[in-house]
């Protein structure tokens, strides 16, 4: 059964610390975002990666990174340079970058 | 730049009800739009697509027409189940540049039995 899986669903952390989002795919896609969703706003781009080894900052970069080892995963780290990491952060991947995007089921984070 | 303008929520219809909500772009060149819809608590799901002027998306009894002179693409049901209550994303992919995802705000649709 394939598809995008994210963890965990919810995950909280104290501010000030790191914090990474797990993405994994195995559609065998070659491109994979990540997103932010907040209330009453659309989707935004944090970061994407055509190929292994290679990724390029979207729209709101600023106290994010990524990483792309291995063509099914691509973590996100929420730094304590983001100032306002709470918000659903959604993962998602494609075959090529002008192919449908496949989404992932999302991770709520919660900064305490 | 890009960017694409939704119909404000929430919209709240009775079932059997016809739906339109409305969306409208701005972008250079000639993007492809898409329709999304979140299910509470869930990611995104492609819900249809069109990737030139005057293609028509269609899925689950949903419509959308990619209108060029008006830069739209409006989605459309001509009757709602319970289950179509979810939060609908209008998007658009440019041809140009990193070909990202552009999207609107979302609008979200309750409908009562």
């Amino acid at each position: 059964d394939g598809g995008i899986t994210q963890s965990p669903k919810y995950l909280f952390r104290k501010e000030g610390q790191n914090v990474t989002l797990s993405c994994e795919q195995n559609l065998n896609h070659d491109a994979m975002y990540w997103y932010r969703q907040d209330p009453g706003q659309g989707l935004r781009l944090i970061y994407y990666s055509q190929i292994v080894n290679d990724f390029q900052k979207g729209d709101i970069a600023e106290g994010y990174s990524v990483s792309r080892e291995k063509k099914e995963s691509f973590p996100l780290t929420v730094t304590s340079a983001q100032k306002n990491p709470t918000a659903f952060y959604l993962c998602a991947s494609s075959i090529g970058r002008d192919n449908e995007q496949f989404f992932g089921p999302g991770t709520r984070l919660t900064v305490l | 730049g890009d960017s694409v303008t939704q119909m404000e929520g929430p919209v709240t219809l009775s079932e059997e009800a016809f739906l339109t909500i409305n969306c409208t772009y701005t972008a250079t060149g000639y993007p492809s739009l898409f329709w999304y819809v979140q299910y509470p608590g869930e990611g995104l799901q492609l819900l249809l697509k069109a990737t030139k002027a005057d293609d028509k998306g269609s899925n689950k009894g949903f419509e959308a027409t990619y209108r060029k002179e008006t830069t739209s693409f409006h989605l459309e049901k001509g009757s709602v189940q319970v289950s179509d209550s979810a939060v609908y994303f209008c998007a658009l992919r440019n041809k140009f540049g990193n070909e990202k995802l552009t999207f609107g705000t979302g609008t979200r649709l309750t409908i009562i039995p």
